[in-house]
């Protein structure tokens, strides 16, 4: 089976700080992508970065980038320089490359941004 | 350019009865997901579909009926809604091309079931 464990339900930090949020992932697969998605209060789903499996640079985008590693199936998002915006439910998910197009979601991680 | 749409955004109905609720995307993508989002479970998957005419179950397809008969709409309907059916539901679509594997979002239709 194929499963995506975020095992922080709850996070909370000041604006300006940094924070990690953290994702593991079961698949027998090799080829996949990840990917971490935003949720504000809004409830739309936001991508914040896709990371390709085959490639071993962490892909970063703006103040928010990723802990790559694959043989331990980890997969976290670090935010820097938190901002009041960045409050929202974060969710890792997984996409095999073959086969039908099936995200995998974690249950989600709440992060609030405090001033 | 309205991207992917959902309607209702918010639809109270009754246990028993008939619920469709509708997705419309304006891409042209070939594959369209329709999942639900509940507390402490993600979203999970209810059902897919490849093409226009060719659909198949996730995770959680029991209680649940899709068709697509047009590429641009994936409606899915409740046939005999229950209370654990409660939940806000995502529509969400892709391209055929796979270089990125992103799935665009709707806004969602938070369903209640009484």
């Amino acid at each position: 089976a194929q499963t995506v464990t975020q095992s922080q339900p709850e996070m909370s930090v000041q604006e300006a700080e940094t924070v990690t949020l953290s994702c593991t992932y079961d698949t027998s697969e090799n080829n996949y992508y990840l990917f971490w998605y935003k949720q504000p209060p809004s409830r739309q789903m936001i991508l914040v970065i896709r990371q390709e499996a085959y490639k071993q640079q962490n892909a970063t985008e703006n103040r928010f980038s990723v802990n790559f590693q694959k043989a331990a199936k980890s997969f976290s998002l670090k935010i820097s320089d938190s901002q009041l915006g960045d409050t929202a439910m974060y969710f890792c998910a997984f996409i095999i490359i073959q086969g039908a197009q099936k995200l995998v979601f974690g249950q989600g991680t709440r992060l609030t941004i405090n001033p | 350019d309205a991207g992917i749409t959902q309607s209702p955004r918010y639809k109270i109905t009754e246990t028993g009865r008939q619920v469709t609720l509708m997705c419309h995307q304006t891409w042209s993508h070939s594959y369209m997901f329709w999942y639900r989002q509940d507390l402490g479970h993600g979203l999970r998957l209810i059902y897919y579909s490849a093409a226009a005419d060719i659909t198949d179950k996730g995770e959680v397809p029991d209680g649940y009926v899709v068709s697509r008969s047009k590429t641009e709409n994936f409606p899915l309907t409740l046939e005999s809604a229950t209370r654990s059916q409660t939940s806000v539901y995502f529509c969400a679509s892709s391209p055929l091309d796979r270089r990125y594997n992103e799935q665009f979002f709707g806004p969602g239709t938070r369903l209640t079931v009484l």
